[in-house]
């Protein structure tokens, strides 16, 4: 079953620019995650949302959640070439369970 | 260094011939998983582990088998591999729920 549904599923921004991947779920969390891929490799976690948290910050990232409309959005400020790398959000089953479901993923391109 | 290992990185098979994808872990964590990864479909949840002798069942469990006798080391088992398997796998671990995970290199299978 698809949880996150990434949107757009592509997006190519030239580099300075902001980048804002948004993805929406169907049934309710506890928790939000975004993580990142580097083309064929593993995903690294960049950043948790829990699901009575409104906004998060880290470094560049910006996440916001709104329960109410079940979407996250990331945000990448002052992107940067090495920023290039497919974008997932992935949420948990909504119990206590260790179950993750991940989204179809946002490809990122940012032209030097 | 804290790291998830996969073995093989590569591999090529023939339909039918039983194999084993290994995955270790040095961060003594509580949680592991596996994942499969196919264009366009993101990451899909095959099975997880909670500790020693806990698994169960993510969303693509057929054809799988796992099991987690020691903590550091959660092996993915085809017992009759099909061409439906060629993908890439990813295996991850997380010391607490909620689990950001940590993922592994992957593994490219191809069954022929």
């Amino acid at each position: 079953s698809q949880q996150g549904e990434e949107d757009p599923q592509a997006l190519s921004i030239q580099e300075g620019e902001n980048a804002t991947m948004n993805c929406s779920y169907k049934t309710s969390i506890n928790n939000l995650q975004w993580y990142r891929q580097n083309s064929g490799r593993g995903l690294v976690h960049l950043i948790l949302i829990r699901s009575n948290e409104r906004e998060k910050h880290s470094g560049r990232l910006r996440v916001t959640l709104d329960t109410s409309k079940k979407s996250s959005s990331l945000l990448i400020t002052a992107s940067r070439a090495a920023d290039t790398a497919s974008y997932f959000c992935a949420t948990d089953a909504g119990d206590s369970s260790y179950k993750l479901i991940f989204g179809s993923g946002t490809r990122l391109l940012v032209r030097p | 260094e804290a790291q998830v290992t996969q073995n093989p990185r590569y591999l090529i098979t023939v339909t039918g011939k039983k194999l084993t994808v290994t995955c270790s872990q040095n961060m003594n964590h509580e949680y592991m998983s596996w994942y499969r990864q196919d264009p366009g479909l993101g990451l899909r949840q095959i099975y997880y582990s909670m500790n020693v002798e806990v698994t169960d069942k993510g969303d693509v469990p057929e054809g799988y088998k796992v099991s987690r006798k020691e903590k550091r080391n959660f092996p993915l088992i085809l017992e009759s591999p099909s061409p439906n398997q060629t993908s890439l796998y990813f295996c991850a671990s997380s010391p607490r729920l909620p689990p950001e995970q940590f993922f592994g290199p992957g593994t490219r299978l191809t069954v022929l």
